[in-house]
């Protein structure tokens, strides 16, 4: 059965502190990972999409790495802000799933000034 | 701006009635999406549409319909059969399929069943 696992389910850290996230999942044959950021009552946005021949993906103070032969993945987030402050979804897909897309629960992370 | 609209955004509905969640998107993507999210669970997919006058049934899709007149509209109809309506809803669309293509999400309906 194809599963994604996160870690922690949950995360407080200080203002301006560096934190990872990390994204266990068993889907095969597999196809890409994508980490999105969902702040509070609204839809999740899109911070990075790898597939297998990438390990690693920044978009700004995010970053992250994928090792697809333990088929793990982390978000690091460098330097947090405030505004970091939401839940991140990690999503894994397969090969020739179709629409099919497996969701991991997230992490909510808290900054506190 | 191109994107993706929901509406409304919140929702309150009596046991035994209908409602419908209406989603809009102008980013001229052919395939569009409807999820549930529950807290403390992932997403789960409810129905989807590749083309106009197609649509999939996905995991969750009891009580639910949804119908794809239009290429920018996909709307969801909570029935009364659902049982537990009370969710967070999001639509989302992809250029692709959601396997390949990047998936972008609105901004989200909140339904309470009173």
């Amino acid at each position: 059965k194809n599963q994604v696992e996160q870690s922690p389910q949950s995360l407080i850290i200080l203002e301006g502190k560096n934190c990872t996230l990390q994204c266990n999942y068993t889907v095969s044959p597999f196809s890409n990972l994508r980490w999105y950021k969902q702040d509070t009552g609204r839809g999740p946005v899109s911070l990075t999409i790898m597939t297998f021949s990438e390990n690693t993906k920044s978009n700004g103070r995010y970053t992250a790495t994928l090792d697809a032969d333990t088929k793990q993945s982390s978000l690091h987030i460098t330097a947090s802000q405030l505004s970091d402050s939401a839940s991140y979804i990690c999503v894994v897909s397969a090969e020739n799933s179709g629409y099919a897309l497996n969701f991991g629960k997230g992490t909510s992370l808290l900054v506190t000034p | 701006d191109g994107g993706i609209t929901q509406s409304p955004k919140y929702l309150f509905r009596k046991e035994g009635q209908n409602v419908t969640l209406s989603c809009e998107q102008n980013l001229n993507h052919d395939a569009m999406y409807w999820y549930r999210q529950d807290p403390g669970q992932g997403l789960r997919l409810i129905y989807y549409s590749q083309i106009v006058n197609d649509f999939q049934k996905g995991d969750i899709a009891e009580g639910y319909s949804v119908s794809r007149e239009k290429k920018e509209s996909f709307p969801l109809t909570v029935t009364s059969a659902q049982k537990n309506p009370t969710a967070f809803y999001l639509c989302a669309s992809s250029i692709g399929g959601a396997n390949t293509g990047e998936l972008f999400f609105g901004e989200g309906s909140r339904l309470t069943v009173l």
